[in-house]
């Protein structure tokens, strides 16, 4: 069974870096891709990004001066850094497999992490 | 970025009942759109890709249709466990972009 798990930091300051990582058992990092969503209070949701089985990473373009996603294989475990976070960065963070198959024809997140609620504030 | 124009915000229903949630995308979106559920626990999972494809596991009272700008999301026939949220999410051009989401209660 595939299964993500979210951990990092609940509470970040304005113009810090939030950092997350999203641990996967049941599948291979290098082996899909993987990506981010992030959820704002009032329900409006984001991708943020995702991060390819060989390990190149796509962004949201309102995000990419800001964000990086990385991964380490060897612990199966992929990572959201975002910079210079404020307030409007409260949300609560996702990680998930991205199905993406036939060019991008499918293109789908499969498996979800539980979320971890993150806020910006001083 | 493609704006998703998700109808209606939330909806009552009872047991059995047949609903319709509706995607209105700002352009056409050549059938490239998901359907998402997310239950009060925060559990999210994926229910429809690629307009209407029904993803392994999801039951068949699920279906998805639509082409161009409109897409739509039925559930023939509600169970007690189907009240929730659903999202739409469009991955023609990037980024992609999620509905706001419909919020599902029972009547």
């Amino acid at each position: 069974e595939v299964q993500l798990q979210e951990s990092g930091p609940g509470l970040v300051k304005p113009s810090q870096s939030l950092s997350l990582t999203c641990s996967v058992t049941g599948s291979s990092i290098s082996s899909n891709y993987w990506g981010w969503i992030r959820k704002f209070p009032g329900n409006k949701m984001e991708w943020m990004g995702y991060i390819t089985y060989s390990g190149s990473p796509s962004y949201n373009p309102s995000l990419k001066s800001r964000i990086s996603i990385t991964r380490d294989t060897s612990k199966n475990q992929f990572f959201l850094h975002l910079n210079s976070v404020n307030t409007e960065d409260t949300a609560t963070y996702y990680c998930a497999r991205l199905v993406y198959y036939y060019d991008g024809a499918y293109n789908y997140f499969d498996y979800w992490g539980q979320g971890v609620m993150v806020t910006v504030s001083s | 970025d493609i704006q998703m124009t998700q109808t209606p915000s939330s909806m009552t229903a009872s047991l059995g009942e047949r609903v319709t949630i509706s995607c209105r995308a700002s352009q056409g979106i050549n059938n490239y759109l998901n359907w998402y559920q997310q239950k009060p626990d925060g559990t999210i999972k994926p229910l429809i890709y690629y307009t209407s494809n029904l993803q392994s596991g999801v039951p068949s009272r699920f279906s998805g249709s639509g082409s161009g700008t409109d897409y739509s999301l039925t559930i023939s026939s509600l169970e007690p466990e189907d009240f929730a949220m659903y999202y739409c999410q469009q991955y023609d051009s990037s980024p992609n972009t999620f509905g706001a989401g419909t919020k599902l209660e029972l009547k």
